[in-house]
């Protein structure tokens, strides 16, 4: 496609409830990258996957987050047992990586707003 | 642990002036540095890429310039103009290990008046 896509592009979801939201890279963008923007916390990094793959979790706020991709494309992040605290902006990024060189220009989606109530 | 510093928070000037945005990142071990602008209820728009090689970029009224040993980048913007308003975020890919995801500073937000 001609961006990064992101869907839902808002979330209600009531405290406890799990949901889902996908990311749609550019098409032949091996890297992919999920980040949380909140009003207190501003942008930060969640996850990295190289293709199918996820080197580092760390970044993940807690256990109740995960995410996964399929097929080194599409890419969803699961957020079970929602609490208040997650109501913010997730956006996913893509860039092409090339093993080598350090050109890692990261293409953001317009984001899902997930709200808590 | 990189962290990146904005200055100023926010910025209000009129119309035709040029004006400069400052970054500052505490260690030097970059990849690469990006700006991006971002408007209201959207997400980002990369407007520059720096290279860890290199010292500055250009596109259009936008010039940005690295000083990686001191930790600075600026992006200078020419001949403001009212559509120019947007917080502008500037990140550091890291090099020194760890997660591959970008350090982003809080952002400065900008507004032109007409």
């Amino acid at each position: 496609g001609a961006g990064v896509s992101q869907s839902p592009s808002n979330k209600v979801t009531e405290k406890g409830k799990d949901v889902e939201l996908r990311c749609d890279p550019i098409s032949g963008h091996t890297a992919l990258y999920w980040y949380r923007q909140s009003l207190g916390q501003g942008l930060e990094f969640l996850i990295y996957f190289q293709g199918n793959s996820a080197p580092d979790k760390s970044g993940l706020p807690s256990d109740r987050f995960s995410a996964e991709r399929t097929g080194g494309s599409v890419s969803t992040l699961t957020i079970q047992r929602t609490q208040q605290e997650d109501s913010a902006v997730y956006l996913c990024a893509s860039s092409l990586v090339v093993i080598g060189d350090s050109d890692y220009e990261q293409y953001f989606g317009p984001g899902t707003r997930l709200t808590v109530t | 642990k990189q962290e990146v510093t904005q200055i100023p928070a926010a910025l209000s000037v009129p119309e035709g002036e040029n004006l400069v945005l400052n970054c500052s990142f505490t260690d030097s071990a970059i990849y690469n540095l990006q700006w991006f602008r971002q408007d209201p209820g959207k997400g980002l728009t990369s407007l520059l890429l720096i290279q860890s090689s290199q010292r500055e970029q250009t596109s259009g009224r936008l010039n940005a310039s690295l000083d990686k040993s001191s930790g600075r980048s600026t992006l200078y913007i020419a001949a403001s103009q009212p559509g120019d308003s947007a917080t502008y975020l500037c990140a550091v890919l890291y090099s020194g290990g760890g997660a591959d995801g970008l350090t982003f500073g809080k952002g400065t937000h900008l507004i032109i008046q007409p």
